[in-house]
C-alpha cells in the first residue's frame, strides 16, 4: 500500500527565506509525482509535475526534485513571499493504480 | 479550453437528504476521478470512471455513495441519506486517455458539502 508523508506539518518563516518542503513515499513504483498548492477553502493549484524518469522540475522560484529509489521528493521555494502562504500537497501516481495518493500537506506561513 | 468544472460550489443539506455533485471534465478528457477531503485531512481517492464505466471504486464507502459518468453529460457523485460525517470538500479531476505514464490529473474547484 502506497503511503505518502510530508514533513514538516507546519512551517513559519520570515519573508525572503529560502525553504524546503519534504515528501516521502513508501513504494517507488510510481508514474509521476505532483506538487500542489491549496489556499484555505479553495481548490488545488498544480505547481510542478515530475515524471518518474525525471530528476527535477523548475518553475520560477520553485524547484522540485525526485529521488524515486529512496522514495523522496523536495520542493524548494526561493526568496519566499507572504503570497506563498498556503498548504502544499504532494501526491504520487502509483503504478498500476489509476489514482493519486496524497500526503497530508505542509501548512506554510510566510510573515512580512 | 475550459478547465474541470464542478457544481454546485457549495451545497447545504439536512441529514437524510440526498446530495448530487456534478463534474464536467476538460474537453477531450475521458477519465474522471473523485476525491474527498475531510476537515483537516488530506485528499482521499474515492472512484475512477471512464465513460459509462466504473473502473475503480475502491475508495467509495460501501453504502449511500454512488457515481456515474454517462455517455452524455457530466459525471455525478450521489450521496443518499447524508449524515454529518459526509461534510467535506469533494474534488473532481480529469485526465486524457492514459498512455505511457505521461499523464496528469487536472482538478476542479471542488464542491463543499455541509450537512446540518
Amino acid at each position: 500500500k502506497q503511503e505518502v508523508t510530508q514533513i514538516p506539518a507546519a512551517l513559519s518563516v520570515p519573508e525572503g527565506e529560502n525553504l524546503v518542503l519534504n515528501c516521502s513515499f513508501t513504494d517507488s513504483a510510481i508514474y509521476n509525482l505532483q506538487w500542489f498548492r491549496q489556499d484555505p477553502g479553495k481548490g488545488l493549484t498544480s505547481l510542478l509535475l515530475i515524471q518518474s524518469s525525471q530528476r527535477e522540475q523548475t518553475s520560477g522560484r520553485l524547484n522540485a526534485s525526485l529521488d524515486k529509489s529512496s522514495g523522496r521528493s523536495t520542493l524548494y521555494i526561493a526568496a519566499s513571499q507572504p503570497g506563498d502562504s498556503a498548504t502544499y500537497l504532494c501526491a504520487v501516481w502509483h503504478t498500476g493504480f489509476q489514482k493519486l495518493v496524497f500526503g497530508t500537506g505542509t501548512r506554510l506561513l510566510v510573515s512580512p | 479550453n475550459a478547465g474541470v468544472m464542478q457544481n454546485p460550489r457549495h451545497l447545504v443539506r439536512r441529514r437524510g437528504q440526498e446530495a448530487r455533485l456534478r463534474c464536467s471534465p476538460m474537453k477531450g478528457h475521458s477519465h474522471v476521478y473523485w476525491y474527498r477531503q475531510l476537515p483537516e485531512e488530506g485528499l482521499k481517492f474515492m472512484v475512477y470512471l471512464q465513460k459509462e464505466n466504473i473502473i475503480d471504486e475502491s475508495g467509495m464507502p460501501k453504502e449511500r455513495f454512488s457515481a456515474e459518468f454517462p455517455k452524455e453529460g457530466p459525471s455525478i457523485l450521489r450521496i443518499q441519506q447524508v449524515v454529518r460525517g459526509d461534510s467535506a470538500a469533494y474534488f473532481c479531476a480529469s485526465s486524457p486517455p492514459l498512455a505511457g505514464g505521461n499523464n496528469e490529473q487536472f482538478f476542479g474547484p471542488g464542491t463543499r458539502l455541509t450537512v446540518l
